[in-house]
């Protein structure tokens, strides 16, 4: 049982690259996640899913997209990345609206 | 509009003696608030919660204080033990539902 598991663990972007953070989960759970983290800030809500084809935005959604066509699966897409993109991104887990969320290790971008 | 808030960014503590973490948060519609745990390059992990009719939930060496006319919690950590030395986020969210607000943490290194 490997929990959340995120990949890559580090990238350096390119300004107006692209790429898709990957996020899967073994644990069935219906709600997923991504938050990103700045520097001495909070984890800030990007986008969410409450299941396999429901998505919604979180709190940081412009410039990202998302998607979510399995229960395990929940990548997050960048399609033109700004230096303002530059964070540790985290996904998240849990099996339902109220429960505890569990998170991957995380990805570090950056963006040049 | 920084809805849940942690004032100090840091904190040292001895080994033995009690580590008081503080959060203050501002939503009145919160009621139900957590305490997580992360260290360096991973990804947090869930410590300790306490729901809004409570004011206080224990867990071993760890226990959450809510003060709800102060909209105030805090967190208890005795005796502290080196392994606690992390950075704590507050988070708290309104009832029935799934999005979480996030304090900026408070980094706390325990002294031998």
């Amino acid at each position: 049982n490997a929990g959340v598991t995120q990949t890559p663990k580090f990238r350096i972007l390119k300004i107006g690259q692209s790429m898709t953070l990957q996020c899967t989960q073994d644990m069935n759970h219906n709600y997923m996640y991504w938050y990103r983290q700045d520097p001495g800030m909070g984890l800030k809500l990007i986008y969410y899913s409450v299941g396999a084809g429901i998505t919604d935005k979180g709190e940081v959604p412009n410039g990202y997209n998302v998607s979510r066509s399995t229960t395990e699966d929940f990548p997050l897409r960048l399609e033109l990345a700004a230096p303002s993109q530059t964070s540790v991104y985290f996904c998240a887990s849990s099996y339902g609206r109220e429960e505890t969320q569990y998170f991957g290790p995380g990805t570090r971008l950056l963006v040049l | 509009d920084q809805q849940v808030k942690q004032n100090s960014p840091s904190l040292s503590v001895q080994e033995g003696r009690i580590s008081i973490l503080n959060c203050d948060y501002t939503n009145s519609m919160f009621d139900y608030f957590l305490w997580y745990k992360k260290y360096p390059a991973e990804g947090p992990t869930f410590l300790i919660s306490i729901s809004s009719i409570k004011d206080k939930n224990e867990d071993g060496r760890f226990t959450v204080f809510l003060n709800k006319s102060a909209k105030h919690l805090s967190l208890h950590i005795v005796p502290s033990q080196p392994g606690d030395s992390a950075v704590y986020f507050c988070a708290a969210r309104p009832p029935g539902n799934e999005k979480l607000t996030f304090g900026t943490g408070t980094r706390l290194t325990i002294i031998p």
